[in-house]
């Protein structure tokens, strides 16, 4: 079993539409990092959650730390969005990362 | 498989040394690989891209002559901290792309402590 699972692997969506995308995790965290990568490109880093949630334009991450789970959404999809997301479990010594969500947004 | 194993996984040295980190691509050819910086508290920050054979691209602000970046094989990358300081203290991290339609694979990191 993997320490990090990511959901759905890929997510196909039309433009305007609310898109989630979810993250769980077995290892104990000192933070849940949400990555974004674009074909070609490096990583970028989108957030880094310790607890609660945070807000980043369009962009919503969330985490429950006694359920060991992190959420990130997407307000109002746009084609640009269209990339891979991948969710990482920081244990402060070593990192986990998920498979990643590809997701495409159709116009 | 797409396996990258990043060694070592912890260095202590002392100021003024060099370190060497070494990505490798066990099960496939990684034709760009990436380096990463995470600073305490802080997410991660793209250092560097490189491409086999040619020099690597460094992000604004990475010095090019501390932070050397070696790509000469398809499956192996290294970074040499050189000259290393306390500030450089960090956790370094690689990412190998096996080809734009097969995504990212990443090492473990290794957590560089300088004394």
């Amino acid at each position: 079993k993997n320490e990090v699972e990511q959901s759905p692997q890929n997510l196909t969506a039309q433009e305007g539409e609310f898109i989630t995308i979810n993250c769980s995790y077995s290892v104990g965290i000192s933070a849940l990092h949400w990555l974004q990568q674009h074909p070609g490109g490096g990583i970028v880093s989108l957030f880094m959650l310790s607890s609660g949630k945070k807000k980043h334009g369009r962009l919503i991450a969330t985490i429950n730390i006694q359920e060991k789970h992190s959420s990130l959404h997407i307000t109002a999809s746009h084609p640009r969005d269209s990339a891979v997301y991948i969710c990482a479990a920081d244990t402060g010594n070593q990192f986990y990362f998920g498979t990643g969500t590809s997701l495409t947004v159709i116009p | 498989g797409a396996v990258v194993s990043q060694h070592p996984s912890r260095v202590i040295c002392k100021s003024g040394t060099s370190v060497k980190i070494e990505c490798r691509s066990l099960d496939f050819q990684a034709t760009t690989m990436f380096w990463y910086r995470q600073f305490p508290k802080k997410s991660l920050m793209l250092m560097a891209t490189s491409n086999e054979g040619s020099k690597a691209t460094y992000e604004q602000g990475v010095e090019k002559d501390k932070f050397l970046i070696n790509h000469a094989s398809l499956t192996l990358s290294t970074l040499t901290v050189t000259s290393a300081h306390p500030e450089d203290s960090s956790f370094y991290i690689c990412s190998a792309e096996r080809g734009r339609n097969y995504g990212y694979t990443f090492g473990s990191g290794t957590r560089l402590t300088v004394v």
